[in-house]
């Protein structure tokens, strides 16, 4: 596709749900990375993947957080037994990884989760 | 690891100033991108500039890796430049970003 597309724009879950947020990845981008974004704070990186690897996931705050690309296109994060702190915008950023303009990173319009 | 700052934190300017943007980061880095932030939330990759100048229209930004700095520069803002300016660098080799808290820019007509 033209950009990075994420779903759901919005979701409201109670404490405790499980949510899933997908990320639509530009075409041909080989890394695929996922940002939480607090409010009034910048971007904090949660996980990287090259293709379907899972190179790094340093980031995901805690085992209740998890992610998949199982095909090295569509990655989905999967948040369980939500918390209020879990509350952010998830952004999906991907890159071409090759040539010059390879390192250039490409953002979502974010996944906004609010938990109640 | 990697620390970002940036400053100002915020600024105010009237439509057509010029405005000079600050990042300092405390190591080396292979990747340094500026975004502009709007206020939908969507992050819009302005520079890849991890050392160097470069300019795109009324937009420029250099960055000194040898001192540790980058700046972009805004002349003659328009109210739509209004949002968050945020750097983000990288030393990890993945491509992994570290952002800085970014400068919120508000140009009032």
């Amino acid at each position: 596709g033209a950009g990075v597309s994420q779903s759901p724009r919005y979701k409201v879950a109670k404490r405790g749900q499980d949510v899933a947020l997908r990320c639509d990845p530009i075409s041909g981008h080989v890394s695929l990375f996922w940002y939480q974004q607090a409010l009034g704070q910048g971007p904090e990186f949660l996980t990287y993947f090259q293709n379907e690897a899972q190179l790094d996931k340093s980031g995901l705050p805690s085992d209740r957080f998890f992610a998949e690309r199982p095909e090295g296109s569509v990655s989905t994060l999967k948040i369980q037994r939500t918390q209020q702190e879990d509350s952010a915008v998830y952004l999906c950023a991907s890159s071409l990884a090759l040539g010059p303009d390879g390192n250039t990173i490409y953002f979502g319009e974010g996944s906004w989760l609010t938990v109640v | 690891g990697i620390q970002v700052e940036q400053s100002p934190p915020d600024l105010i300017l009237q439509e057509g100033a010029n405005s000079t943007l600050r990042c300092n980061f405390s190591d080396s880095v292979n990747n340094l991108q500026w975004f502009h932030q709007n206020p939908w939330g969507q992050l819009i990759n302005l520079f890849y500039i991890p050392s160097g100048t470069k300019q795109n229209g009324r937009l420029s930004a250099t960055t000194v890796a040898t001192e540790r700095y980058s700046l972009l520069y805004i002349s003659s803002s328009q109210t739509t430049d209004s949002g968050v300016y945020f750097c983000a660098v990288e030393n990890s080799g993945y491509s992994t970003l570290t952002f800085g808290k970014g400068t919120m820019l508000l140009v009032s007509p």
